[in-house]
């Protein structure tokens, strides 16, 4: 079962930022926080991924709380395109296999 | 582009027949993942070759479902004896190491 809890569902004006929350309260000392999005009928896209601290890159940036049990993601300047699922994720990085746990996502959708 | 391909991105058959699905991954990466995603839900962890070797199999993965990496380059997952519960986006990821990983558009399954 994945080990984060997200709104099912939010709505954002184009041209604003969007915040997307994500509960991981039982998160362990070595797991990362990954987000991925799919946007429809396409294959789930990477957009970041943090440890503890604050992470910025051309797409996004993600905000981890001090006691690493929630974070966010902002979009700065949300476009049309940015209509898409959006999946917080919990992870080991390690040497073995570390498959993604996917829950069902917050579906986020930019209106004009 | 040199992104994760995946052949075909349709597929339409008729119960009880067999199809075979073909991933080609970003070419470096030595790490290749099949994932199953139905409708409404993230994706499912299928399974995970490092290079040529089969190291993890989920137990969503039935015996009807196999899977192969020759030489360690493209993947072909096959499913025999499709049945309608086997309708579904099949989705193949690689990745360099533990790294993140890099998804395909996906191939989209109907069974009649």
């Amino acid at each position: 079962d994945a080990k984060t809890t997200q709104p099912p569902s939010m709505d954002c004006a184009e041209g604003r930022a969007a915040n997307l929350p994500c509960n991981h309260s039982t998160i362990s000392g070595n797991e990362y926080v990954y987000w991925y999005r799919q946007i429809h009928s396409q294959g789930p896209q990477y957009i970041i991924h943090g440890l503890k601290n604050n992470e910025t890159n051309e797409m996004a940036s993600l905000i981890i709380t001090e006691d690493r049990k929630s974070s966010t993601l902002i979009l700065p300047h949300a476009t049309l395109r940015d209509t898409a699922v959006y999946y917080c994720i919990v992870r080991v990085v390690s040497r073995g296999n570390t498959p993604l746990v996917f829950g069902k996502g917050t579906r986020l959708s930019v209106i004009a | 582009d040199t992104g994760v391909s995946q052949d075909p991105r349709h597929k339409i058959t008729k119960r009880g027949q067999n199809v075979t699905f073909r991933c080609d991954p970003i070419s470096e990466h030595n790490r290749l993942y099949w994932y199953r995603q139905t409708l409404g839900q993230g994706p499912e962890f299928l399974t995970y070759f490092q290079n040529e070797a089969q190291l993890e199999k989920s137990r969503l993965l039935s015996d009807r479902f196999s899977a192969e990496r020759p030489k360690g380059s493209f993947s072909t997952l096959e499913i025999q004896r499709t049945e309608q519960g086997d309708s579904a986006m099949y989705l193949c990821a690689s990745s360099l190491a533990q790294y993140e990983q890099f998804f395909g558009p996906g191939t989209r399954l109907t069974v009649l």
